[in-house]
């Protein structure tokens, strides 16, 4: 069974640091490529960033490029995203998501319950 | 404001049929993307109820399939039923912006 478990979420003032993990089993993690989309409360979802199976690989929104930083564990099995220089518009529910190929991530076969992250002063 | 625009809501009786449209542009869409669509239950992760191929993930009915044209994809629900109330998102990925995008999302009511 696949499963993805996020954490690392909290609360922390505008212009810090925060970095989100992802904890994965049930499938040969560095075969597939991973990503982070995000909610915002009472918001649609939005695609942050996703990186390739074997980690060479890492894109990003225009939102979030320069700031965040995805990268991956493959000897864990665990995906991370550091968040600096983070905004108030930056406060949503981050969900872990696996896809079905293993460059970009094109698609989310499974997702994590999400980890929340609120940026505010 | 999404690049995919959905309809902010739909809605059916149940054994209706129910479609919900993302257009898109020839950048993402129209360029041959494929889109994939999501369902969401209030406070729960999405979850795929099917992809651009028309294939779904087992435990998913046959009642939802696919269908795209030009710059515009559709997602057909048939025999709706009381379960199927949520929000849906389209998925797809733009060759400008080099990213993946999701539509801003549609509530489907069952009446």
């Amino acid at each position: 069974e696949v499963q993805l478990l996020e954490s690392g979420g909290g609360l922390v003032q505008p212009g810090g640091s925060l970095r989100v993990s992802c904890a994965t089993s049930g499938f040969t993690f560095s075969g597939y490529a991973m990503s982070w989309v995000r909610q915002a409360p009472g918001k649609g979802l939005e695609w942050v960033s996703g990186i390739s199976g074997s980690g060479g690989n890492a894109f990003y929104a225009d939102s979030v490029r320069g700031r965040f930083t995805i990268s991956r564990d493959n000897s864990k099995n665990t995906l991370h995203l550091l968040m600096n220089s983070l905004r108030v518009e930056d406060t949503a529910v981050y969900y872990c998501a696996k896809s079905l190929g293993d460059f970009a991530p094109l698609n989310f076969e499974y997702w994590g319950q999400g980890t929340r992250v609120s940026v505010s002063s | 404001q999404s690049v995919l625009t959905q309809p902010p809501s739909v809605s059916g009786a149940p054994g209706q049929r129910v479609t919900i449209s993302c257009t898109g542009n020839r950048s993402n869409i129209g360029a041959g993307y494929d889109v994939h669509w999501y369902k969401q239950l209030p406070g729960t992760a999405p979850k795929v109820v099917i992809y651009g191929n028309n294939k779904r993930p087992s435990g998913v009915p046959d009642r939802f399939s696919v269908s795209k044209s030009g710059t515009s994809a559709s997602l057909a629900i048939t025999g709706l039923q009381a379960e199927d109330e949520a929000d849906y998102y389209c998925q797809s990925y733009d060759s400008n912006l080099n990213g993946v995008l999701f539509g801003g999302g549609t509530r489907l009511t069952v009446l």
